[in-house]
């Protein structure tokens, strides 16, 4: 059960687009399209923002997207703005029925 | 409207038990899968377990053996038994509905406190 693996920190400046990855291996990423990502400004919950690879729920800007090839997905977010700095997680369906989160990725709006 | 409210949470001593709930409203417990998933103090977020539908439950090897989820159909909750409890259990604790179309995290608790400490 290892932690998907993601950069620790990205910025860019306000109007900029950022990519944050996220790598996992054929039992989770590679093998499912259940990679979801999710949004967390400091002491709140977090909040789901992508699902199933790429799908966006109600209420969701446009300006995030999310990709995958092989064991690794992407969630991009284009447009930055100074609301979007907030840790960014992803997480995946496990072989083994389980779920697992990536580390974390600290985002910056500069 | 949704709601997820967790309760529970305490300072307690290494070695203790503590027993989390979750009080859902807006759906129904029993119909969806349900997880817990916590955050250790400025780490990141850990999945704990999940109960499938038919009461199927699985667990992160960190809690293993120590840790039982179960849910209460009449009261709409899900809970969280823990036993032999370690100072590096200490974390918010987040319950979190799981769609069961794709696997996200739809709806998250604001979270419990749980402290392990002497």
């Amino acid at each position: 059960q290892s932690a998907l693996t993601q950069p620790a920190s990205v910025s860019g400046s306000p109007g900029q687009s950022i990519t944050i990855s996220c790598t996992g291996t054929s039992s989770d990423v590679g093998t499912y399209n259940y990679v979801s990502w999710y949004q967390q400004h400091p002491g709140k919950a977090p909040k789901l923002m992508i699902y199933g690879v790429s799908d966006r729920p109600s209420g969701v800007s446009n300006r995030f997207s999310g990709s995958k090839s092989g064991n690794t997905a992407s969630l991009t977010i284009s447009g930055l703005q100074a609301e979007d700095e907030a840790d960014y997680y992803c997480s995946s369906f496990t072989i083994s029925s389980t779920l697992v989160f990536g580390g974390g990725t600290k985002l910056t709006v500069l | 409207e949704v709601q997820l409210v967790e309760t529970g949470g305490d300072l307690i001593q290494p070695g203790g038990s503590l027993r989390l709930s979750c009080a859902a409203s807006g759906f129904t417990v029993s119909s969806n899968y349900m997880s817990w998933v916590r955050q250790a103090p400025g780490k990141g977020l850990e999945w704990v377990s999940i109960i499938y539908g038919g009461d199927t439950r699985y667990y992160a090897d960190s809690v293993m053996g120590r840790f039982t989820v179960s849910r209460d159909n009449s009261k709409n909750t899900l809970y969280l038994l823990m036993t032999s409890l370690r100072a590096e259990d200490t974390a918010m604790y987040y319950c979190a509905r799981v769609e069961r179309k794709n696997y996200g995290v739809d709806y998250w608790g604001q979270g419990t406190l749980v402290t392990v400490s002497s």
